[in-house]
């Protein structure tokens, strides 16, 4: 088996940048995608292959990737932001997936 | 539209199973894997596994390997998530979600159905 680590917890103002990590041994073969879970509503896909954005997020989340890290960046953090994300990765067959252990994103 | 509709909240005794039903809509079911997310209380998320529609086959975590079984039902469309020999700590919301392909993230997901374990 194999794990995603992540920070538990971030905490930054509005309008500053929070960036969140997700470090991994796969990550250098297998692309990372991250998803955000606020409290009674199923999570919303922000960034998918690393760096790539779905239609309908803000420009504000980024992705980005180096060695066994992705970090995903949200720009000018807005209160709508807090919640917690998570890094999502298959193995290196694809069949199996891990989410990593997540991150809080507080809003001060 | 894509819709994925979950079956209601379950309440099971320690070393009971419960099957937990997804139902799908607004697209071809037999073309997209189908996988299941769970999420304890105060806890993140955990994958369970997935089930390929078109053909049956199934792929699970180690986690939950022995104690999970996933199936469809072409007729209606619907996916089916049982675990047995539950425990408390298996108390969870449990999403059915859908893999869009060719960029393989989960683009639809079911509302969540609370299963809680208590004797």
């Amino acid at each position: 088996s194999y794990e995603l680590t992540q920070p538990p917890s971030v905490s930054v103002s509005p309008g500053q940048t929070a960036r969140i990590t997700c470090s991994g041994d796969v990550l250098p073969k297998q692309y990372a995608y991250w998803y955000q879970k606020k409290a009674g509503q199923a999570p919303v896909l922000v960034i998918y292959k690393d760096t790539e954005r779905p239609s309908g997020i803000p420009e504000r989340f980024s992705g980005s990737s180096s060695g066994t890290t992705v970090t995903l960046t949200v720009s000018g953090v807005q209160a709508e932001d807090e919640a917690d994300y998570y890094c999502l990765t298959a193995d290196s067959s694809g069949s199996l997936y891990v989410f990593g252990s997540g991150t809080k994103v507080t809003v001060l | 539209q894509v819709q994925l509709v979950q079956s209601g909240a379950e309440v099971r005794n320690p070393g009971a199973s419960v099957k937990v039903s997804c139902k799908t809509s607004g697209f071809t079911f037999s073309k997209y894997y189908m996988h299941w997310v769970r999420q304890a209380p105060g806890q993140g998320l955990e994958w369970i596994g997935w089930i390929n529609p078109y053909i049956g086959t199934t792929n699970y975590s180690q986690t939950f390997q022995g104690r999970v079984t996933m199936t469809r039902d072409t007729s209606v469309s619907e996916v089916y998530m049982e675990l047995t020999s539950l425990r408390s700590d298996d108390t969870a919301f449990y999403y059915c979600a859908r893999l869009l392909t060719p960029d393989y993230y989960f683009d639809s997901w079911g509302q969540g159905t609370l299963v809680t374990v208590s004797s």
